[in-house]
């Protein structure tokens, strides 16, 4: 059983540039989740969802930051215009649910930006 | 608002020895509550989760923990730590007061394991 596929682990990027993280859930999992994070920090999380639909965003910054789940392939994180603030690990998690089903972690994706 | 506060960002203990993390929460409803693991350079790992159901949950690698709702308090425990043990452990709440149930999670615990 394929876990939670994160891609690329580690990409760098340089300020100004745009950032495309991907993410394969579980087999099975029709719920995506992305959580950012920071050096000294805990997680904090950035979005919720759904194949083709945004469920809760919250916690997404309200520029330069996007996600989206299409009906095929992975959900896509999105940062355009980066900045050195950006430098974090984003991780994805899946569900088969909300609420008390567990969500399952990929390995992240460290962003570096010079 | 639906809170998680880990009590100590470092724990150590001898290897053999009780391992003890704490873990007080916040919640308007009855929370459903997780302990994740992360070793270096790692995704998380779930250990355990609490769902209203028998309040002592048993997980992985020999850990547990006990839900008190009168201490709102779920810590994780494990008898004898092991060198493996070593990493950082995260308790998390799902915030049911919105829709999708995101995790919300404490600061961290990192345990430290001497030989």
């Amino acid at each position: 059983n394929a876990g939670v596929m994160q891609n690329p682990r580690h990409l760098v990027r340089r300020r100004g540039q745009e950032a495309r993280l991907r993410c394969s859930p579980m087999k099975g999992h029709s719920h995506v989740y992305w959580y950012r994070q920071l050096p000294e920090e805990g997680l904090k999380f950035m979005v919720y969802l759904q194949k083709e639909n945004i469920i809760d965003e919250s916690g997404m910054p309200k520029e330069r930051f996007s996600a989206e789940f299409p009906k095929e392939g992975p959900s896509i994180l999105r940062i355009q215009q980066v900045v050195r603030g950006d430098s974090a690990a984003y991780f994805c998690a899946s569900s088969q649910g909300a609420g008390n089903q567990p969500q399952h972690f990929g390995d992240g994706t460290r962003l570096s930006i010079l | 608002a639906q809170s998680v506060t880990q009590l100590g960002s470092h724990v150590s203990v001898s290897e053999g020895a009780l391992v003890l993390l704490r873990c007080n929460y916040s919640s308007s409803v009855p929370p459903y509550l997780f302990w994740y693991v992360q070793y270096p350079n790692q995704g998380l790992q779930l250990l355990l989760k609490y769902t209203s159901a028998a309040t002592l949950v048993k997980g992985i690698n020999g850990f547990e923990a006990e839900f008190k709702k009168s201490e709102t308090s779920f810590h994780l425990t494990k008898p004898s730590a092991h060198m493996s043990d070593a990493a950082e452990y995260f308790c998390a709440v799902s915030d049911q007061a919105n829709q999708g149930g995101k995790l919300i999670f404490g600061q961290g615990t990192e345990l430290s394991v001497k030989p």
